[in-house]
């Protein structure tokens, strides 16, 4: 069955540390994977989408399919990143399977 | 533009209640989506409109849910006899779809009680 695996509930890290958000998953087939994020008293937004291969906000996410992995990482946190990160898959061209999500915590 | 929105914010209801909740998308989004979220989980699939119909409704966890969108714009998640399994947060999403996965743009959801 088609599943996202966040193993942390919480990361807490110093301001300026490195930070690695671990998503695993199962899926047969291409997958398609997205980071979501939820900041305090605000909607979910998209953070960024493995197919973009971009960098959001200095954040950045590797497809591993070998490890089926989708890790998202950024070398110097920030106060402002602290928020709920979710990893999702879409299992189709429509349908988003989320993780139960990682809350990322920055101290001063 | 504004953003999608829902309504109300926040339902408290008894167990047995019928409540509706409201979703507005992204104007000229022809995709809408419902998903639910419980305490300390990701959001969870429902149901998928295109246009006016439901293209997939197989994430309804029974027939105590039901969900319309009349005139392909605004929608309506219908619960009945509500249990106080269904407390949850209540999310809308919707996009316009293109030739691969299209971005999906959340509403701010709605928070269910029932007691």
């Amino acid at each position: 069955a088609q599943r996202v695996t966040q193993p942390e509930k919480l990361l807490s890290v110093f301001k300026g540390a490195p930070v690695e958000l671990k998503c695993n998953y199962s899926y047969s087939g291409s997958p398609e994977l997205f980071w979501y994020v939820q900041y305090s008293r605000q909607r979910l937004q998209l953070l960024l989408r493995h197919i973009s291969r971009e960098s959001i906000k200095g954040f950045t996410a590797d497809l591993n399919k070998g490890e089926t992995s989708f890790h998202l990482k950024k070398p110097f946190a920030q106060e402002e990143d602290s928020a709920m990160y979710y990893c999702a898959l879409a299992d189709s061209s429509y349908k988003l399977i989320f993780g139960s999500g990682t809350r990322l915590l920055v101290r001063p | 533009g504004a953003g999608v929105s829902q309504t109300p914010s926040n339902k408290v209801t008894e167990k047995g209640k019928y409540v509706e909740l409201r979703c507005d998308p992204i104007s000229g989004h022809t995709a809408l989506y419902w998903y639910r979220q419980s305490l300390g989980q990701g959001p969870e699939f429902l149901i998928y409109f295109q246009g006016t119909g439901a293209a997939d409704d197989s994430g309804l966890p029974n027939d105590r849910f039901f969900a319309v969108r009349p005139e392909g714009s605004v929608s309506t998640l219908k619960i009945q006899r509500t249990e106080r399994g269904d407390s949850a947060v209540y999310l809308c999403a919707s996009s316009f779809p293109g030739t691969s996965f299209a971005e999906q743009f959340f509403g701010p959801g709605t928070r269910l009680t029932v007691l």
